[in-house]
């Protein structure tokens, strides 16, 4: 079956540190897609990432950096030189591809990040 | 605003009450997702049109739960005779086969409080 783990229910830093937000996820299939999203106090999912499987290539994007390691079946987070603006949940989920191309996100539970000024 | 849209975005309603959720997609998307988020908890997945077939419904959606798209356009989630157990956030997100990334886009959603 599928599962996703955030084992980091919250996370306090002070603004400027570095943060490594962690993913664990299970899944029988070689194909399946991993994404991030951001929840900010507002309520909606903000998409940040999707990386595929068979790419294992880090990802950096700004002061956002991704490491999906399939041996590990990880797909960690970082946010290098935090800010407050980066306070919310962020969310770590997996899909396998459907036939039709639809997605159903399998999400983790979540971990909740403030960054203190 | 080309966002997708949900309303209302809080409802408190009492025990036992039917409530109606409505999404309106990205217009140009064909498929509908319906989650569900309780507090602390990630989403869920409750169901799924493309257009305005349901293609797949969880097992989280009883036999008290009906969502609807009727023209492939906006989508409607009522949950009949409420539950406490129903309090959560309804989350509306749509995709397109057509976008590059393909990822689904969220609505803020819908917060359901049953008193």
């Amino acid at each position: 079956a599928q599962k996703v783990t955030q084992a980091q229910t919250e996370i306090s830093v002070v603004e400027k540190e570095d943060v490594t937000l962690d993913c664990v996820y299970e899944t029988r299939d070689t194909t399946y897609y991993l994404f991030w999203y951001k929840q900010p106090p507002s309520g909606e999912l903000v998409f940040l990432i999707r990386r595929n499987s068979f790419d294992e290539q880090n990802e950096i994007s700004g002061r956002y950096s991704w490491n999906f390691q399939k041996s590990t079946s990880s797909f960690n987070f970082t946010i290098t030189a935090s800010q407050v603006v980066d306070s919310a949940v962020y969310f770590c989920a997996l899909s396998e591809p459907q036939e039709d191309s639809s997605y159903k996100l399998i999400f983790g539970s979540g971990t909740r990040l403030l960054v203190r000024p | 605003d080309t966002g997708v849209s949900q309303n209302p975005r809080h409802k408190i309603t009492k025990r036992g009450q039917n409530v109606t959720f409505r999404c309106d997609p990205i217009s140009e998307h064909n498929r509908l997702y319906w989650y569900r988020q309780t507090l602390g908890q990630g989403p869920e997945f409750l169901t799924y049109f493309q257009n305005e077939a349901q293609l797949e419904k969880s097992r989280l959606l009883s036999d008290r739960f009906s969502a609807e798209r009727p023209k492939g356009s906006f989508s409607t989630l009522e949950i009949q005779r409420t539950e406490q157990g129903d309090s959560a956030m309804y989350l509306c997100a749509s995709s397109s086969p057509l976008d590059l990334y393909r990822e689904a886009f969220f609505g803020q959603g819908t917060r359901l409080t049953v008193v």
